[in-house]
């Protein structure tokens, strides 16, 4: 039973350019969550796609923007990448019962360095 | 405010040390669950227990165990001998109003374990 599944593992970008991130979800989850966590720094949560809409969003800018499809993989993208945009984004899929709190399962992320 | 804190940034112990991680969150929502990640170097933040705000009774699994006192607003995290390979960081985490959304992270408590 696969995990949750991110990709790349590692991508370094020049400041100003935009990335594309990838997660495919665990087996039988509806629902993904994508999170920022800076070094040395606890995870921050930018938003959740279900049923192929954003759902909830957290403190970050429109520069960030995401996507799920029919197959509940999801994408995130981030444009004019600034230097602070450096980080590991992490992935987290559930599966949504009612709107209760299941848990999650992560993936082990894509490090973003932008230089 | 919704907050979670973990005063301890580091801990180095000795092998088969007992070791107590502490967890203090805020929220005003009388509903909502409490977690424990562990994050290895790999990243992947690993799901150790999740606990709703309406059982307070302690948990102990093998060689964790975890505290849940509502009048203090902690969750503290205890592993009883502790081993090299409980050498990780470890986060706590708040989801609010119990709706399947967003985690609030603490900043981490980076745990050494020496031979």
């Amino acid at each position: 039973d696969a995990g949750v599944t991110q990709s790349p593992t590692h991508l370094i970008k020049t400041r100003g350019q935009q990335v594309t991130l990838r997660c495919s979800p665990k087996s039988g989850h509806d629902t993904v969550s994508w999170y920022q966590q800076a070094l040395g720094q606890g995870p921050q949560f930018i938003f959740q796609y279900y049923e192929e809409e954003e759902r909830q969003r957290g403190n970050f800018p429109d520069r960030f923007s995401g996507h799920q499809f029919p197959n509940y993989s999801s994408e995130l993208n981030v444009n004019a990448l600034l230097l602070g945009d450096s980080a590991l984004y992490l992935c987290a899929s559930s599966l949504d019962r009612g709107r209760s709190n299941y848990g999650y399962t992560f993936g082990s992320g894509t490090r973003l360095t932008v230089v | 405010a919704q907050k979670v804190t973990q005063a301890q940034t580091e801990i180095s112990v000795v092998e088969k040390e007992d070791v107590t991680l502490d967890c203090v969150y805020e929220t005003r929502d009388t509903t909502y669950y409490l977690f424990w990640y562990k994050q290895p170097p790999s990243g992947e933040l690993v799901f150790l227990i999740r606990r709703n705000s309406f059982d307070e009774q302690n948990e102990i699994s093998g060689r964790y165990s975890w505290n849940f006192q509502k009048s203090t607003s902690s969750f503290n995290f205890t592993i009883t001998a502790s081993q090299v390979v409980d050498s990780a960081v470890y986060f706590c985490a708040l989801s609010p109003n119990n709706q399947g959304g967003k985690l609030i992270f603490g900043q981490g408590t980076e745990l050494s374990v020496k031979p």
